[in-house]
C-alpha cells in the first residue's frame, strides 16, 4: 500500500524566507506525486505533480519540488515566501493499481502541512 | 475556480437523518472522485466513478452510498448520520481516472451533524 509522511504539521517562517515542506513517499512502484495547496473555506488546488519526465518540478506561484529516489522524498520549496502563501499543503500520491493493469487513480494525502508566513 | 461544482456548500442536520451531497465535473471529465476531510482521519478516498460506473472504492461506510448519473454529476449519500460524519466532503474529477491524471477539486460540502 503506498503511503505519504509530511514532516512537521506547522511550519511558520518570515516573509522573503525561503519555504521548506517536507514530503516522504512509500510505493512499491515509481509514483506519481502531487501538491495540492488550500486556501481557508476553500477547495484543493494544484501546485504541481511529478510524473518521471524531469525530477525538478515546476509549479504555480514560484513553488518547486525534487523528486529524490533514494530518498524517497518530494519536498516543496520556495525560495521567498509571500504573505499570500499561508495555507495548508497537502503533499499525495497516485494509486497506481492493481497487477491487472487497471489503473486508478485515487489519491492517499499526507496529514498536510500548514504554512504560517510573519510579517 | 476548478470548474468543479458541489452543492450545497454548508449543510446542518441531526444524527440519524439522511443527506444528498451533489457533484458536477468538469466540462470533459468522465470520472468524479469523492473524498472526506476530518481532523482526525486527514483526507481519505472514500468512492470512484467512471462514466456511470463504480470503480474503485476506500474507506467509505456501509451507510454511505454514491452514484454517478448519465449527465455525468454524481450524488453522495450519507444515512444514519453520526456526530462522527462532520466533515468536509470534496468532489474531484478527471478525465478518465487514471492515476497520471490530475484529479480537480470542488470547493467541498461542510457537513455538520449536531
Amino acid at each position: 500500500a503506498q503511503s505519504v509522511t509530511q514532516l512537521g504539521s506547522h511550519v511558520s517562517v518570515s516573509e522573503g524566507a525561503l519555504v521548506l515542506l517536507r514530503c516522504n513517499y512509500s510505493s512499491s512502484v515509481p509514483p506519481y506525486l502531487f501538491w495540492y495547496v488550500q486556501y481557508p473555506n476553500q477547495g484543493l488546488q494544484l501546485l504541481l505533480k511529478y510524473t518521471s519526465a524531469a525530477t525538478l518540478v515546476k509549479g504555480i506561484n514560484g513553488f518547486e519540488a525534487e523528486f529524490k529516489k533514494s530518498e524517497t522524498s518530494f519536498h516543496l520549496t520556495k525560495p521567498s515566501a509571500h504573505m499570500s502563501d499561508a495555507a495548508e499543503y497537502f503533499c499525495a500520491v497516485s494509486d497506481r493499481g492493481d497487477a491487472g493493469g487497471t489503473s486508478y487513480g485515487k489519491l492517499t494525502f499526507g496529514q498536510g502541512t500548514i504554512l504560517t508566513v510573519h510579517p | 475556480d476548478s470548474g468543479v461544482t458541489q452543492t450545497p456548500k454548508h449543510l446542518i442536520t441531526a444524527t440519524g437523518q439522511r443527506v444528498t451531497l451533489r457533484c458536477s465535473p468538469r466540462s470533459g471529465d468522465l470520472s468524479v472522485y469523492w473524498y472526506q476531510q476530518s481532523l482526525d482521519q486527514g483526507l481519505q478516498f472514500l468512492i470512484q466513478y467512471y462514466n456511470g460506473e463504480e470503480r474503485a472504492k476506500g474507506n467509505i461506510l456501509e451507510r454511505f452510498s454514491a452514484q454517478q448519473f448519465p449527465d455525468l454529476h454524481s450524488e453522495l449519500n450519507l444515512s444514519s448520520l453520526e456526530l462522527g460524519d462532520s466533515a468536509l466532503y470534496f468532489c474531484a474529477s478527471s478525465v478518465a481516472g487514471m492515476y497520471q491524471e490530475t484529479q480537480y477539486f470542488g470547493p467541498g460540502t461542510r457537513l455538520l451533524v449536531l
